[in-house]
């Protein structure tokens, strides 16, 4: 099957640093990834939606500045948290659409990001 | 997501069926998905149906849809102890999914 991946796995940061996230679909070119993101024991959250050469279309209430994505190719997606809180602390999931013929989504295996 | 909901946790007997249930609101939805998420991992894809069907087995899954009541279960036959983990169903209205809670299933010997 499709495989994406996420790096890093895990990433602990300084207040007020950024912090970038990359997403990679590795053996199939996906023209749409997504970015949610998933607290202790609840459900995933879709941040935006990100389409490769495209700007970015961000869920209600998700800090478009805050949460930098970029798009640059059909196999890379990046999100970058600016200027990291403590309550920006979460686990962090992208996936990527094929074109297959019901448009599944693949997903990575996330980033735990802790912010001190 | 407000619009799927789940049980939030489903304890059973290995070797037991376990039976998962999921309602939502988007009529429009074309497919359906269960989802399954071990500690610290993210999402993988367990089986879907589409919206015209009634049911779909597929080895130890058996997923049932009632369009009518926009219910859907997931049954996992012959439950073992790598069963043990978040269960999440998705619907894809417009353009993206939208998840459930997500249900904990624990398998115990």
């Amino acid at each position: 099957g499709a495989v994406v991946s996420q790096h890093p796995s895990r990433v602990i940061c300084k207040s007020g640093t950024s912090v970038k996230i990359e997403c990679r679909s590795l053996d199939f070119q996906a023209t749409t990834m997504f970015w949610y993101r998933q607290f202790p024991k609840q459900s995933l959250m879709l941040m935006a939606t990100s389409n490769e050469g495209s700007k970015a279309t961000y869920e209600q209430g998700v800090e478009k500045d805050k949460f930098l994505i970029n798009h640059a190719s059909l196999t890379l997606s990046t999100l970058t948290v600016t200027s990291a809180h403590p309550e920006d602390s979460s686990f962090y999931i992208c996936s990527a659409r094929s074109t297959g013929s019901y448009n599944e989504q693949f997903f990575g295996p996330g980033t735990r990001l802790t912010v001190l | 997501g407000e619009d799927v909901e789940q049980s939030l946790f489903l304890s059973v007997r290995e070797g037991d069926s376990s039976v998962i249930n999921c309602t939502y609101t988007d009529s429009s939805s074309t497919y359906l998905y269960w989802y399954k998420q071990e500690p610290g991992a993210g999402l993988q894809l367990l089986t879907y149906i589409f919206s015209n069907m009634d049911m779909k087995q597929d080895q130890r899954l058996t997923v049932l849809l009632n369009k009518k009541d926009k219910h859907l279960s997931l049954r996992i036959a012959d439950t073992q102890t790598g069963d043990s983990a978040i269960y999440f169903c998705a619907e894809n209205g417009d353009y993206k999914l939208s998840f459930g809670a997500g249900t904990t299933v624990t398998v115990r010997a």
